[in-house]
């Protein structure tokens, strides 16, 4: 089936520094989303990319849907203790709605 | 809050045993998608539902079933539960289709299953 490669697995950073993260797939996607969990919680719905080349910001993160659309990439700036937590992509292929996630992104910030 | 909210929050059972786990859409949503999460298989979807049918399925087993009521509220049955079936179910869901494969899915807080 189709797969989701999501790097880095996990990173430690310093506060105020800046993250990137990014997923690659076999196959194309129509959609890129891109989530963060909190533990015991569920996905928060960080950004949403429907078209190739799409550059998307949500106050400090950035997401790119890749020109290929076989890629995106999630970037955090200015990183802060709450930032901390499980940060998932997922992509829709096809006419297919349900979700395929990658592996996720454990991020830690040292204050 | 997404909107969707999802009972019970905790689940304890033992082996064998049936549960139904319920979901309540976002208001005026008509898709509904059930997902698995374990440690070891990480997030995997199981089954949507639009408007009552159901409109695809995943890596759902036989032992498992959904179904979406007429006021759109689903609910995930799992029977002759497995110490493999313990793991976290979420639901979510989506607005109606506007495009199809361009759903932005919203998730509940899950369910936390523990088969003993």
């Amino acid at each position: 089936g189709q797969q989701l490669n999501q790097s880095p697995q996990s990173m430690f950073i310093q506060e105020g520094e800046d993250v990137s993260m990014n997923c690659t797939s076999s196959s194309i996607f129509n959609t890129w989303l891109w989530y963060k969990q909190d533990p015991g919680e569920g996905p928060v719905l960080l950004i949403a990319l429907y078209k190739a080349g799409e550059l998307t910001s949500n106050g400090r993160l950035t997401a790119q849907f890749g020109i290929t659309r076989k890629d995106s990439f999630l970037n955090i700036s200015a990183s802060i203790p709450s930032d901390v937590g499980i940060y998932f992509c997922a992509g829709q292929a096809g006419s297919q709605g349900n979700l395929i996630f990658g592996k996720g992104t454990k991020l830690s910030v040292k204050p | 809050d997404s909107g969707v909210t999802q009972t019970p929050k905790h689940l304890i059972t033992a082996t064998g045993q049936r549960v139904t786990l319920r979901c309540s859409p976002r208001s005026g949503d008509l898709s509904v998608y059930w997902y698995q999460q374990s440690l070891d298989q990480g997030l995997q979807f199981l089954i949507q539902y639009y408007n009552g049918e159901e409109r695809a399925k995943g890596n759902i087993l036989e032992r498992f079933s959904a179904q979406q009521f007429p006021d759109l509220h689903s609910e995930l049955n799992l029977s002759s539960l497995e110490l493999g079936d313990s793991a976290l179910y979420f639901c979510a869901s989506s607005q109606p289709l506007l495009t199809e494969g361009q759903e932005t899915q919203y998730f509940g807080p899950g369910t936390r299953l523990l088969v003993l």
